[in-house]
C-alpha cells in the first residue's frame, strides 16, 4: 500500500485569495488524480495529474481554477485560485499503484473554508 | 456518472453481519467491482475488489453474482467503528474511481 500525506490538513482562507495543497507519496506511483468533496456530497473527480504534461481536466474544472502540477512520480499539487464560499470543501488525492487493477488509495484530505 | 446503485442507507445491530447491496447491470467485462468506505472526516479505504470470484480479506467478504449484474459486501462481525459510508465502484484498470451517493451504514448497538 502506499502511504500519502497532504498538506495542509485543513486551511482557512480569505476569498479571492488561492491555496496550494501538496501530495506527497512515499513510493513512485502509476497515476495520481484529484478529488473534491463538497459538504455532505460524494466525491468528484478534478483531474488526473500527468507526470512531465498538463493535467487532464474533468466536465466543469478548468486549469485557471484548480491549476495543477506533478513535477515526479510521487509529488503533486493542487491550487485552488481566486477561491470563494463555494470552493469550501474537502479536496483528496489518490494514488493507484505499479500494475493494472490495483486499488487506489487516498490522502486523508484538506479541509478548506473560504470566508 | 456512477454505474452503481446502492440504497441510501442501513442499520445493523453491532456483531451482526452486515450486508450491503450494489446492482451494476451495466458493468463491462473487463471492469472490476471495488468497494470503499469513508469514516466521517476521513479520506476513502479501500477494503476489497474482485473481477467474477467472490473474494474474502480480513476486512470482508465480497460476492459477485455469476451474471455479474450486482454484488454483496459482507462485514461478518460488524462493529461501531464501522459506521461509515460505503461505495461499490466498477472500474477497468487504473482509471479513476468514479465515487456515486453510496450507502450510509450505521452500526448500532
Amino acid at each position: 500500500s502506499a502511504v500519502i500525506s497532504q498538506k495542509p490538513s485543513r486551511d482557512i482562507c480569505q476569498r479571492g485569495t488561492s491555496l496550494t495543497i501538496q501530495c506527497q507519496v512515499d513510493s513512485q506511483v502509476t497515476m495520481m488524480f484529484w478529488y473534491r468533496q463538497q459538504p455532505g456530497q460524494s466525491l468528484t473527480l478534478i483531474a488526473t495529474a500527468n507526470q512531465g504534461s498538463e493535467a487532464t481536466y474533468e466536465s466543469g474544472f478548468v486549469i485557471d481554477k484548480f491549476p495543477i502540477s506533478r513535477p515526479n512520480l510521487t509529488f503533486s499539487t493542487l491550487t485552488v485560485s481566486n477561491m470563494s464560499p463555494e470552493d469550501s470543501s474537502i479536496y483528496l488525492c489518490s494514488v493507484t499503484g505499479q500494475g493494472t487493477n490495483t486499488e487506489a488509495f487516498f490522502g486523508q484530505g484538506t479541509r478548506l473554508t473560504v470566508v | 456518472d456512477a454505474k452503481t446503485t446502492q440504497p441510501p442507507s442501513m442499520d445493523c445491530a453491532e456483531g451482526r453481519a452486515a450486508n450491503l447491496p450494489c446492482n451494476h447491470s451495466t458493468i463491462s467485462g473487463n471492469e472490476y467491482v471495488y468497494w470503499y468506505r469513508q469514516i466521517h472526516s476521513q479520506g476513502p479505504q479501500y477494503i476489497i475488489h474482485g473481477l467474477k470470484n467472490n473474494e474474502t480479506n480480513e476486512m470482508a467478504s465480497l460476492i459477485i453474482t455469476e451474471d455479474r449484474k450486482s454484488s454483496t459486501l459482507i462485514l461478518p462481525h460488524a462493529t461501531l467503528r464501522d459506521t461509515a459510508v460505503y461505495y461499490c465502484i466498477v472500474r477497468s484498470g487504473n482509471t479513476p474511481l468514479v465515487f456515486g451517493k453510496g450507502t450510509r451504514l450505521s452500526v448500532i448497538a
